[in-house]
């Protein structure tokens, strides 16, 4: 069965930084495009990076360019996002998901991610 | 391109037929997908590609649209579709989910 991992979440002060791991296995992940979604307590989902298939585009929510980075390494499965320059309100659960438009599409069970003093 | 979407909550009964629009900033061709989500739990994707039901979801979820303005409906609601559901646009450089539609129980 198809599944994503995520790993990293944790306690950050603001200014911070803190890196997401999401491990995918039972899929063609060096196909997919890959994806981080987050959604703060008790709002709404939020889309915010999104990657190609060979890590060649990257795409951004404004708020989080230039403090965020997401990456892939095809060879281990995984996807990662490395938050820099954290604030409060990127406080939120952060998903990994795939590939919105076809049928090999998952997502993970989530990573909370408390920034706070 | 940003998605709108309305209502943001309403109260319905078991047997309803409930409506739920997505429009959005400019044209997304068929790049648009619902979701439902329920307290603590992962969202689920419903329907892909405008139309295209996920395998599994029940026949009464259908979606919609084309260009600007999408659909989803519920053609009979049941006790287990309480939920919050949000569509999400992923045409272009950026992806966005309308804000959400919290269906409760009239």
């Amino acid at each position: 069965e198809a599944q994503l991992v995520e790993s990293g979440g944790g306690l950050v002060q603001p200014g911070g930084s803190l890196r997401l791991s999401c491990a995918a296995s039972a899929f063609t992940f060096s196909n997919s495009w890959m994806t981080w979604v987050r959604q703060a307590p008790g709002k709404g989902l939020e889309w915010v990076a999104t990657i190609t298939p060979d890590g060649s585009e990257k795409l951004y929510l404004d708020s989080v360019k230039g403090r965020f980075s997401i990456s892939r390494d095809n060879a281990k499965n995984s996807l990662y996002l490395q938050m820099n320059s954290l604030r409060a309100e990127d406080t939120a659960v952060y998903y990994c998901a795939s590939q919105f438009s076809s049928s090999s599409h998952y997502w993970g069970q989530g990573a909370l991610v408390t920034v706070s003093s | 391109i940003q998605m709108t979407q309305s209502p943001s909550a309403m109260s319905a009964s078991v047997g309803d037929r409930v409506t739920i629009t997505c429009r959005a900033s400019q044209g997304i061709h068929n790049y648009l997908a619902w979701f439902q989500q329920k307290p603590g739990k992962v969202p689920k994707r419903l329907i892909y590609g405008v139309s295209n039901l996920e395998g599994g979801v029940p026949s009464r979820f259908s979606g919609s649209g084309s260009g600007t303005e999408f659909t989803l409906t519920i053609s009979s609601l049941q006790p287990e579709d309480f939920a919050t559901y949000y569509c999400l646009q992923h045409h272009g450089d950026t992806l966005a989910f309308g804000g959400g539609t919290k269906v409760e129980m009239k």
